[in-house]
This record gives structure tokens, C-alpha cells and sequence, in this order.
């Protein structure tokens, strides 16, 4: 099945610069979404179509995709970002929706 | 208000069955696909189904196809997931989600509940 692979964990100071990535087999030649998923809340889409913003969503989020690797970058990094991200594809070999694993970021 | 509100969840034992409902308000129902899409404890995302707007097509994951049911009713703008034969790895966080378009493949989930927990337990 396919696979998304994202790091576990990313930390960063408040104000400073937080990237997270994604990476799979032929992700340049797939639209990547990714999503913000606080404990205990619903998941928010903060990203599509690899680097279009929702409305709502502050322009301190901002994506690009090099390669087979997408990128969710974060500016000026608040407290308030603190959440698990996800990075989604969908996999038309086997019609299905796939969810990177997860990269937890961490404000210190 | 734009929302989808989960329910059903609970306690129920292997081998059992148990029906999840999302409630949507706020906004045209039926012109949307619609998911599941469920965290067990101490994992990430995993999309477990979707619907179309029209009930014509859906889509499961591997893991719960054969056991598990999508279905919806645009009259009264709720989304359904029929879940049989549970097992002990069924046990999660289920959300359902709003699809951006209609159509059951190729895009992204533009709105989400807060979701039900499901766990299966002797």
C-alpha cells in the first residue's frame, strides 16, 4: 500500500521556523493537502493543492513540493501551532485517501 | 452554523456490530462526498471510507472492507457507517469529514467533526 513518511517530531522556539515534510513515491506527480489536529479537537485543512491556503489559515503557513517531497512551512512560529500535522494524497492505483504518519511540532 | 456532529459511539465486544450517524448543518448536504476517517489511541489519521454525493460510488480501506458499511440520507443530511464483525483494533476515534467536491476520489476533506469514540472490548 502506499506509504507517506513524515518525522515523528519536530521543536521549535516560538518566532523561529518550523518545515515539516512528507515523502513518497511519485508525490511530484500528486496534489498533497495537509491538516492541523489539535488533541481533543477536529482536524483543520491548513493547505492544498500543495501550497494553497485556505481562508483563515495565517500566510505564516505555507507550502511547496520538490521532487517526491512536500513541504508544510511554518513562520514565525506561536504557541498556538503546537498540534500534530498530516500530510494526504490520494492513490488512484488503489482509490484510496492516504495520510502521511504524523509529525507532532513541539513549541518550546 | 457549519458543522458535522458525531454519534453512536460507545462500548461494544468482539465480534459485534455498532452504527456511527454524523449530523450535518450549515451547509448544502448533499452536493458534498463524504468520509470516515478514524485515530485509534496513540496513532495517526487513517481514512476508512468515503461516499458519493449521489450514493453511487464508494471506497473503503483495506482494512475494513467487507465489514464495514457507508451510507447516507440527504433528506435528512446525515452520514452513516454500519461497522460489523468488530475487532479489537477497530477501537478508535472515528471523524467524519466533509469531501470538497462530490465525487468520491482525488481530492481533500475541507471540514471535520470532533468525532466518537468506538472501543471494542471483551
Amino acid at each position: 500500500s502506499y506509504v507517506l513518511d513524515q518525522p515523528p517530531s519536530v521543536s521549535v522556539a516560538p518566532g523561529e521556523t518550523a518545515s515539516i515534510i512528507c515523502g513518497g513515491n511519485n508525490v511530484e506527480t500528486q496534489s498533497v493537502h495537509w491538516y492541523q489536529h489539535r488533541p481533543g479537537q477536529a482536524p483543520l485543512l491548513v493547505m492544498y493543492y500543495d501550497r494553497d491556503r485556505p481562508s483563515g489559515i495565517p500566510d505564516r503557513f505555507s507550502g511547496s513540493k520538490s521532487g517526491n517531497t512536500a513541504t508544510l512551512t511554518i513562520s514565525r512560529v506561536e504557541a498556538g501551532d503546537e498540534a500534530d500535522y498530516y500530510c494526504q494524497v490520494w492513490d488512484s492505483n488503489s482509490d484510496h485517501y492516504v495520510f502521511g504518519t504524523g509529525t507532532k511540532v513541539t513549541v518550546l | 452554523q457549519v458543522e458535522l456532529v458525531e454519534s453512536g459511539g460507545g462500548v461494544v465486544q468482539p465480534g459485534k456490530s455498532l452504527t456511527l450517524s454524523c449530523a450535518a448543518s450549515g451547509f448544502g448536504f448533499g452536493g458534498h462526498a463524504m468520509h470516515w476517517v478514524r485515530q485509534a489511541p496513540g496513532q495517526g489519521l487513517a481514512w476508512v471510507a468515503v461516499i458519493s454525493y449521489d450514493t453511487r460510488k464508494n471506497y473503503y480501506a483495506d482494512s475494513v472492507k467487507g465489514r464495514f458499511t457507508v451510507s447516507r440520507d440527504n433528506s435528512k443530511k446525515t452520514l452513516f457507517l454500519q461497522m460489523n464483525s468488530l475487532r479489537t483494533d477497530d477501537t478508535a476515534i472515528y471523524y467524519c469529514a466533509r469531501d470538497v467536491q462530490g465525487s468520491a476520489g482525488g481530492w481533500y476533506f475541507d471540514l471535520w467533526g470532533r468525532g466518537t469514540l468506538v472501543t471494542v472490548s471483551p
